[in-house]
């Protein structure tokens, strides 16, 4: 069975830092791996995804993530953060064939606090 | 604009009561998907149809049913064996796997709070 840690609750962060979002996760054979964004009382809205090829993958709002085979991680990264980044954000992992496709887990999420 | 719509956004339900979820989208999508979530719990899947007339259980399908009569349509019944029913709901669906990723598009929720 599949499985996504993300290991901090929560993060806080400076406006104007970078902000790092962790996530680590665990699948039979090759994964497609995807970060959400939930603002209070929304649906999840879709920010990127790994599906082969380039480590560093770019998607919505100035977001990238990081695929890392090795440590089996796909961490959420953005240079410069801004106030309104402030929201939950999630991680979740399917495999790319075979029983369970159809499963996308989630981890249980990261609050992401930016300070002004 | 393509897209999924939930409704009611927000119901409220006595014990006992059976109630029903209404998710429908215009994206075309084959498979779609119910979610539970719950406050730092991250989101459990019910139940999930890769086809019209046909689904499966999911991670906690108990004292929850759907049907899939129609492509856009995808209803979720709550009903009085559900324990604890208080929770954001969340319909989602997405391309099959294998055509794409499968990245899912989600609704914006409804939230049952039984009284």
């Amino acid at each position: 069975a599949q499985s996504v840690a993300q290991p901090e609750d929560q993060v806080n962060v400076a406006e104007g830092n970078p902000l790092t979002v962790k996530c680590t996760y665990s699948v039979s054979g090759n994964p497609y791996l995807f970060w959400y964004v939930q603002y209070p009382n929304r649906g999840l809205q879709f920010l990127l995804k790994y599906i082969t090829g380039d480590n560093l993958v770019k998607g919505s709002y100035g977001f990238e993530a990081e695929f890392n085979k090795s440590q089996t991680s796909f961490h959420l990264k953005k240079p410069s953060a801004l106030v309104s980044d402030s929201a939950l954000y999630f991680c979740a992992v399917r495999p790319f064939s075979g029983a369970g496709s159809y499963q996308l887990t989630f981890g249980k999420g990261t609050k992401l606090s930016v300070i002004p | 604009d393509g897209g999924i719509t939930q409704s009611p956004k927000y119901l409220f339900r006595k014990e006992g009561q059976n109630v029903t979820l209404s998710c429908e989208q215009n994206l075309n999508h084959d498979a779609m998907y119910w979610y539970r979530q719950d406050p730092g719990q991250g989101l459990r899947l019910i139940y999930y149809s890769q086809i019209v007339n046909d689904f499966q259980k999911g991670d906690i399908a108990e004292g929850y049913s759907v049907s899939r009569e129609k492509k856009e349509s995808f209803p979720l019944t709550v009903t009085s064996a559900q324990k604890n029913p208080t929770a954001f709901y969340l319909c989602a669906s997405s391309l099959t796997p294998g055509t794409g990723a499968g990245e899912l598009f989600f609704g914006e929720g409804s939230r049952l709070t039984v009284l």
